[in-house]
């Protein structure tokens, strides 16, 4: 099974409408973000949590709000969604045991289109 | 400013020629990482190799290598004897302190590799 995993893997929705991106891991992480890819751009860091009780934003966090239900799952919700956030999504966490500079690890991405 | 630079976005070679790709990073930071990540047709991230700032040292994997120079602030990617299944998106990404103390990641744009059988 992966270690991390986002549902749904892709989603069509409408101007407007309310949307959330899950994400779910079990490696034991205590640090997990959430990106956006778009074409030409790379991945931008929209959200990022060290912990249950420590959220911070991102460069790209307007538009965006987030969970973190447990250390194992970090939600991405689109209050109402607009066609510019039509963007693959990914999920990642790392383990600041690891060291201070470490390996994020990457969900397989959810693909969202806004109409 | 962009933190890192993959100058080349787009690449086609030939299947079994070795191919280079360029990045370039810029940070203040004295410690940080440097990343490489494949990125198939199918959409997912595959991590490739991991540098510190501290290990100048070249790296060989099989048909990978990297070519660290801090002089020049570069981290470049070769593969030689290219093969169809290279064609990716290939991302560098360099991760520092940053003003919280978080390690984000910061990514290149991409560059697209395309190899032609």
């Amino acid at each position: 099974d992966a270690d991390v995993t986002q549902t749904p893997r892709n989603r069509i929705t409408k101007t407007g409408k309310r949307i959330m991106l899950e994400c779910s891991q079990t490696k034991g992480h205590d640090r997990m973000y959430w990106y956006r890819q778009d074409p030409g751009l790379g991945l931008r860091l929209i959200y990022y949590s060290f912990d249950v009780k420590d959220i911070n934003k991102g460069e790209i966090s307007d538009g965006y709000s987030v969970s973190r239900q447990a250390q194992a799952k970090f939600s991405l919700s689109l209050e109402s969604a607009i066609p510019n956030q039509t963007a693959l999504y990914f999920c990642a966490t790392s383990d600041p045991g690891l060291g201070a500079y470490n390996e994020q690890f990457f969900g397989p991405g959810t693909r969202l289109t806004v109409l | 400013a962009q933190k890192v630079t993959q100058a080349q976005t787009e690449i086609s070679v030939v299947e079994k020629e070795d191919v280079t790709l360029d990045c370039v990073y810029e940070t203040r930071d004295t410690t940080y990482y440097l990343f490489w990540y494949k990125q198939p047709p199918s959409g997912e991230l595959v991590f490739l190799i991991r540098r510190n700032s501290f290990d100048e040292q070249n790296e060989i994997s099989g048909r990978y290598s990297w070519n660290f120079q801090k002089s020049t602030s570069s981290f470049n990617f070769t593969i030689t004897a290219s093969q169809v299944v290279d064609s990716a998106v290939y991302f560098c990404a360099l991760s520092e302190r940053g003003r919280a103390g978080a390690n984000n990641l910061f990514f290149g744009t991409g560059t697209r590799l395309t190899v032609i059988p």
